[in-house]
């Protein structure tokens, strides 16, 4: 039973290259998530999905792309990285009905750009 | 935009002391979550508050949610140095306030450190 996984667990790039992380969840919740969590800052949602084909943009987006061809697939692009996308990146699926749910993270991936 | 403040931001105690962390909103809340993140780990789902004062307990743990559901506090009692971690709140925006239901704003976390 691996609920959510990512891939890969540590990536460090160099400015300018494009890079995508993985995140694969096994109980096909419709909703997914991903998070940036920097220090002083929390967690902060980049973009979200509501479904397959449907995603939405988070707090803070810009520099990123996401696709959700499948319901236990939902990639994060990093079009072309810049050293404040340093970072470590949570993907997180939702189990529940309406406003009342429970989210779960996957183990998250440390994101390097040099 | 919504925002959700916490404090204290880091807090140190001396194990068996009680430990509580605050979670304030600059807006009416449809509920609050809280999660446990352990040094290294990644967040982990620890309660849901619904209810306007709702008050509820896991073991050593007491969650609360204020009657204007504007704000939280979870509170360890007897701390032990298996709570060490970062406590979050998350809060999702009452939609009778424009906020929608898959939204989850956290705050920015309690560091707690547990001295054996």
């Amino acid at each position: 039973d691996a609920g959510i996984t990512q891939s890969p667990r540590y990536k460090i790039t160099e400015t300018g290259r494009q890079v995508t992380l993985m995140c694969h969840q096994t109980w096909s919740h419709s909703y997914m998530f991903w998070y940036r969590q920097d220090l002083g800052h929390g967690l902060r949602l980049i973009y979200y999905s509501a479904a397959a084909d449907i995603t939405d943009k988070g707090e803070v987006p810009d520099g990123y792309v996401v696709s959700r061809s499948k319901t236990e697939n939902f990639p994060l692009t990093l079009e072309s990285a810049t050293r404040s996308q340093t970072s470590v990146y949570f993907c997180a699926s939702r189990w529940g009905q309406g406003a009342v749910y429970e989210q779960y993270f996957g183990p998250g991936t440390r994101l390097t750009v040099t | 935009g919504q925002q959700v403040m916490q404090i204290p931001q880091y807090q140190h105690v001396q194990e068996g002391e009680d430990f509580t962390t605050y979670c304030n909103s600059s807006t009416t809340l449809s509920n609050i979550q809280w999660y446990k993140q352990r040094p290294g780990g990644h967040p982990v789902f620890l309660i849901q508050l619904v209810k306007s004062g709702e008050v509820k307990k896991q073991k050593r743990l007491t969650f609360q949610f204020g009657e204007a559901k504007k704000n939280s506090s979870l509170h360890i009692t007897a701390t032990q140095t298996t709570d060490v971690g970062t406590y979050f709140c998350a809060g999702i925006k009452d939609p009778n306030s424009g906020g929608s239901n898959y939204k989850l704003t956290f705050g920015k976390g309690t560091l707690l450190t547990v001295n054996p």
